[in-house]
């Protein structure tokens, strides 16, 4: 059975820093893509970033929203995903979701979601 | 880069036929598949449509996606509904530019 766990959310002032991770099993985690999706309270979905797998030299993409500020890594030994969020905004505060493609044949949709983790960024 | 509207909320009766729809902003809706996620209060988002117009394992044939080039919108049908269908749906799709882009979402309400 695949899990995505998230950890790591929690209160944060503007300007700080944080950092997420989305603990994987149930399938081969090297060889997966990984993505981030946030969702503020009573919002939209809204995706965040991705980063690839080896195979594909660990490319990542981002939001224009966060491009700049947030960096995804993945620690394959691990079989765990992070999101590094910098220079932490307010309308950063979101549900911070881990997702892993599945069902499309060109890996452009998301099959498995975690539970995911609340980031609020106040003062 | 696209954008994908819908509407912010629609509602039916049980038994009835709803279809939630997500129009494509610029470029061909056909260019890439739409995919439809639901999501309950409290909970995280399950896949009911992908590629346009297939079901998951799983899923119930009450729901079915379709796309139309002459309006450029993707469409969420789900017949005979049934209370426990009321949630948000999201539609779904990509592009190389925009990358993943998600629609603002459609609280159906069943009542």
């Amino acid at each position: 059975e695949v899990q995505l766990v998230e950890s790591g959310g929690g209160l944060v002032q503007p300007g700080g820093s944080l950092k997420l991770s989305c603990a994987a099993s149930g399938f081969t985690f090297s060889g997966s893509a990984m993505h981030w999706v946030r969702q503020a309270s009573g919002k939209g979905l809204e995706w965040v970033g991705r980063i690839r797998s080896k195979a594909n030299s660990y490319a990542t993409a981002y939001a224009a929203s966060v491009k700049g500020r947030f960096t995804i890594s993945r620690d394959d030994s691990k079989n765990t995903a992070y999101l590094q969020m910098n220079s932490l905004k307010t309308e950063d505060t979101a549900v911070y979701y881990c997702t892993r493609p599945g069902y499309c044949t060109n890996g452009v949709c998301f099959r498995y979601w975690g539970q995911g983790t609340l980031v609020t960024v106040s003062s | 880069n696209f954008m994908l509207t819908q509407p912010h909320s629609v509602s039916e009766s049980p038994g009835k036929t709803v279809t939630i729809s997500c129009t494509r902003s610029s470029g061909s809706i056909a260019s890439n598949y739409v995919q439809w996620y639901q999501q309950r209060p409290g909970s995280s988002p399950t896949t009911v449509i992908y590629e346009d117009n297939q079901r998951p394992s799983g899923v119930p044939d009450r729901f079915s996606g379709s796309i139309d080039s002459s309006s450029n919108s993707a469409s969420l049908t789900i017949s005979g509904l049934k209370t426990e269908d009321e949630a948000d749906y999201y539609c779904q799709s990509y592009d190389s530019s925009s990358l993943w882009v998600f629609g603002g979402g459609t609280k159906l309400t069943v009542l």
